[in-house]
């Protein structure tokens, strides 16, 4: 059973569109996160939610909205996309909030490409 | 903002090398990881360290805690065709939010 799982795998989509990405993660880990991975590789923490929650929103557009029915899902509704969404985005857990003793648990991204 | 910088950026070496790579910081760090990431595929965790001049190896892989608490380093020995991929370093920052933040990344590809 994958661990942390996201869906779509990849996301092609118009300017404009509104779109969704689902994540769901079956380790009963506490804390889910969004990161965005850009062209360069660079990865960059945009929201995390611990026990449904939200503690971090980084400098996210509003057009971000992520939402978490339960612990165990997160999430990410993207309204008026634009061509500067283009990327991966991945969806990670892990069991305690921040710190990351534990180390974050991935899911294998969700590319999205805007045209 | 935060950043942490990897170097080198990308490496090419022959199959059976070793490897070193590392990571600097501005700020001290009091746990760093190591992360490797397949190409398709979301960062999965090779090393975690929590003391300052830690060393912990984890197969072929050997990584060090820094002792001014601003940099760690990763060695891989005897380097084969599935090393290849983007190596992150990662950590929290000390009185910062508790996120992890990630590495600029070093791509390491393998010649057989």
């Amino acid at each position: 059973d994958t661990a942390v799982s996201q869906t779509p795998k990849y996301l092609v989509t118009q300017m404009g569109n509104d779109k969704s990405i689902k994540c769901e993660q079956n380790l009963g880990h506490d804390t889910m996160y969004w990161y965005k991975q850009d062209s360069k590789k660079f990865l960059k923490i945009m929201f995390s939610y611990n026990n449904k929650e939200l503690i971090i929103n980084e400098t996210v557009p509003n057009r971000f909205s992520p939402k978490s029915p339960d612990k165990a899902h997160l999430n990410l509704h993207i309204n008026s996309l634009e061509l500067g969404d283009s990327a991966v985005y991945f969806c990670a857990s892990s069991q305690e909030a921040g710190q990351g003793r534990g180390g974050y648990t991935f899911g294998s991204g969700t590319r999205l490409t805007v045209v | 903002g935060q950043q942490l910088n990897q170097s080198p950026q990308s490496m090419f070496i022959q199959e059976g090398e070793d490897v070193s790579m590392n990571c600097t910081s501005s700020s001290i760090f009091n746990t760093w990881l190591w992360y490797k990431q397949d190409p398709g595929e979301g960062p999965v965790l090779l090393i975690a360290l929590y003391k300052a001049g830690e060393l912990t190896s984890n197969g072929r892989l050997t990584a060090q805690f820094g002792i001014t608490r601003k940099d760690s380093f990763l060695n891989i020995s005897a380097s084969i065709p599935s090393d290849v991929g983007i190596y992150f370093c990662a950590g929290p920052k000390v009185g910062g939010a508790n996120n992890l933040f990630f590495g600029t990344g070093t791509r390491l590809t393998v010649i057989p």
